[in-house]
């Protein structure tokens, strides 16, 4: 089974609308990242997350980690044609004195924004 | 460079052959991660090494898949007898503890 579960697999929004990518796992999450993902392209840092109840914002788009730090949200408002791309979520799953053991990767969010 | 560099960026291999794919990190991250990306999918994480050793392997998926980094720097995942099914890109981070992880463009892997 998927140690990160992303919800949805793929979202299609018209421009302007706002919208909610989830990230969840049943284990506690340490060192949450987001990045975006262009079709053929590298993976983009969008922001990273440590504590329970941190929220960070860049430009038109917000991540929270919970408190339980088991689930993150990423909102994006006022969607734009350039946001459209696959949003990937990563968290260490493990944490040692030398940083965080196995980040590993949600499966991906396909977000289409129709002008 | 700045950046996570990786080589090859695209190789072309037939089933059966040896592969080694290098990852060279930026300079000073201790920490070194291996994926392997498939068309649709997120990373699937392999390895992680913290310094010189690899402090997780569990995402190996066979006794194949080896990787090295003998000096906290270079490293290089070597791939044995290749596979139809090992045609991937292979993508390499690094970061400083409990940092962002850098990723590299990725070596783009064709087992024929």
């Amino acid at each position: 089974s998927q140690e990160l579960e992303q919800s949805p697999q793929s979202l299609i929004v018209q421009e302007g609308k706002n919208l909610t990518i989830n990230c969840t796992s049943s284990k506690t999450l340490y060192g949450l990242y987001w990045y975006k993902q262009k079709y053929g392209e590298g993976l983009i840092f969008l922001m990273m997350l440590q504590k329970g109840g941190e929220e960070k914002s860049h430009e038109k788009i917000t991540a929270k980690l919970d408190e339980k730090k088991q689930q993150s949200s990423l909102h994006i408002t006022a969607s734009q044609p350039s946001h459209a791309g696959i949003y990937l979520c990563g968290a260490g799953l493990v944490k040692d004195s030398g940083g965080y053991q196995k980040v590993t990767f949600g499966t991906g969010t396909k977000l289409q924004v129709i002008p | 460079g700045a950046g996570v560099s990786q080589t090859p960026s695209n190789k072309v291999t037939e089933k059966g052959k040896y592969v080694e794919l290098r990852c060279d990190p930026i300079s000073g991250h201790t920490a070194l991660y291996w994926y392997r990306q498939s068309l649709g999918q997120g990373p699937e994480f392999l390895i992680y090494f913290q310094g010189t050793g690899a402090a997780d392997d569990s995402g190996l998926p066979n006794d194949r898949f080896f990787a090295v980094r003998p000096e906290g720097s270079v490293s290089t995942l070597k791939i044995q007898r290749t596979e139809r099914g090992d045609s991937a890109v292979y993508l390499c981070a690094s970061s400083v503890p409990t940092g962002e992880l850098f990723f590299g463009e990725g070596s783009r892997l064709t087992v024929l």
